[in-house]
């Protein structure tokens, strides 16, 4: 298997652009993360998935992002307008289950920097 | 106050030497507890897990929790250039598929 997939690896954007991230997660994975990282804040995890449905958003820090899976090999990160403090390095992640033994697996990362 | 902390370093020692890194944590619930290693401009990958209190070895690496204390410990015996990375802790309550990160220790091991 290919891993989780993201794409682009870096995205440069200029204040109150519209920004898209995508992610193909493990073919068989029923659950997908985004996860933003940060030096000050780390890991944080912004929404997930289960079997296509959010299940908890509380995460993402304001109206101006979302995100959508609209089928089990596709999701979006989107953010509109961007700002500076949205740089970050933002990953996917997905996971077959839920109980401990099914490992997370994180995709590359997105950097996204926001001028 | 965060719930999970984590000294980010950054830390530096010879081949061969014993690494010890930790995380402090401020919810008694978590059960589940983690470290990832994190190579530079590439997504964590899990290192090691345990549930509740003890120990658990894996190779060179032991992790140690302490929940009397919400203290747990990743011992990396002898060290090796190919552990440089960022190591983090995270960990998971019971029920709920949430994670809670450290922001993560930069190690990097001098031949």
């Amino acid at each position: 298997d290919a891993g989780v997939i993201q794409s682009p690896r870096h995205e440069v954007t200029e204040m109150g652009q519209e920004v898209t991230l995508r992610c193909k997660p493990i073919s068989g994975h029923d659950y997908l993360f985004w996860y933003r990282q940060t030096m000050m804040r780390g890991l944080e995890l912004l929404i997930y998935f289960n079997n296509n449905v959010p299940i908890d958003d509380s995460g993402m820090p304001e109206d101006r992002f979302s995100a959508k899976m609209p089928n089990a090999s596709f999701s979006t990160l989107k953010i509109q307008p961007s700002e500076p403090r949205d740089s970050a390095v933002y990953f996917c992640a997905s996971r077959r289950g839920i109980t401990v033994t099914d490992t997370q697996y994180f995709g590359p990362g997105t950097r996204l920097t926001v001028l | 106050q965060k719930e999970v902390e984590q000294d980010p370093g950054p830390l530096s020692v010879p081949e061969g030497a014993i690494v010890s890194l930790n995380c402090t944590y401020s919810n008694s619930a978590f059960q589940y507890f983690m470290w990832y290693r994190q190579y530079s401009r590439k997504g964590p990958e899990l290192l090691m897990y345990t549930y509740s209190s003890g120990n658990k070895e894996d190779g060179r690496f032991t992790a140690q929790v302490d929940k009397s204390s919400k203290y747990i410990s990743l011992f990396i015996r002898d060290s090796q250039p190919s552990d440089s990375a960022t190591y983090l802790c995270a960990m998971r309550l019971r029920t709920g598929n949430q994670f809670y990160f450290g922001t993560g220790t930069s190690l990097t091991v001098i031949p």
